[in-house]
């Protein structure tokens, strides 16, 4: 199957300072990416779904000059939190899709727990 | 209305009991449907996905979709302690860029 990394897994940053999450898709080129954020004992919510080459798209109540999603390349897009605060402290899962011949397959980077000070 | 409804649980059940999963939709259109089990702070990882309607099963576990119904499951056999993990269930539409849609997600513990 297709993988993709995602750096840091768990980041421990100050308050007010911003932090740069990284999603890699490593055998495999990713024109859409995909953000969620996980609370615990919650299931994935979408933040944003990042296109390659253009601006993410943002799903209702998600702050885009808080989350910068960049999508540069076809293997990396990155999510920074910037001015974070205690309240976006949490676990940070990118995934990718696969197109396969009856369908889409998402594949997902390990989390990035963000936990702010 | 959610697209996609999932009861969260939490489920427990002793170890080798049978574990059945639901997951209920509103989407017709929705064409692929899959499963991922999630261990704690860890991403979700694809378990089993099927292509319309009908069962397909691997191993332990058995995935079904009744498409008349808009619903579907997932049946671990002989379930095991390395079970216990969130189960979401996940559909899209038939289409090469279909964005998936989650399940809220069921927590399920195996008990020795």
């Amino acid at each position: 199957g297709a993988v993709v990394s995602q750096h840091p897994s768990w980041v421990i940053c100050k308050s007010g300072t911003s932090v740069k999450i990284e999603c890699r898709s490593l055998d495999f080129q990713a024109t859409t990416m995909f953000w969620y954020r996980q609370f615990p004992k919650q299931s994935l919510m979408l933040m944003a779904t990042s296109n390659e080459g253009s601006k993410a798209t943002y799903e209702q109540g998600v702050e885009k000059d808080k989350f910068l999603i960049n999508h540069a390349s076809l293997t990396l897009s990155t999510l920074t939190v910037t001015s974070a605060h205690p309240e976006d402290s949490s676990f940070y899962i990118c995934s990718a899709l696969v197109a396969r011949a009856l369908g889409t397959e998402a594949f997902f980077g390990q989390g990035t727990r963000l936990t702010v000070v | 209305q959610k697209e996609v409804e999932q009861d969260p649980g939490p489920l427990s059940v002793p170890e080798g009991a049978i574990v059945s999963l639901n997951c209920t939709y509103s989407n017709s259109a929705f064409q692929y449907f899959m499963w991922y089990r999630q261990y704690s702070r860890k991403g979700p990882e694809l378990l089993m996905y099927t292509y319309s309607s009908g069962n397909k099963e691997d191993g332990r576990f058995t995935a079904q979709v009744d498409k008349s119904s808009k619903y579907i499951s997932l049946f671990i056999r002989d379930s095991q302690p390395s079970d216990s993990a969130t189960y979401l269930c996940a559909m899209s539409l038939y289409s090469s860029a279909s964005k998936i849609i989650f399940g809220s997600g069921t927590r399920l513990s195996i008990r020795p």
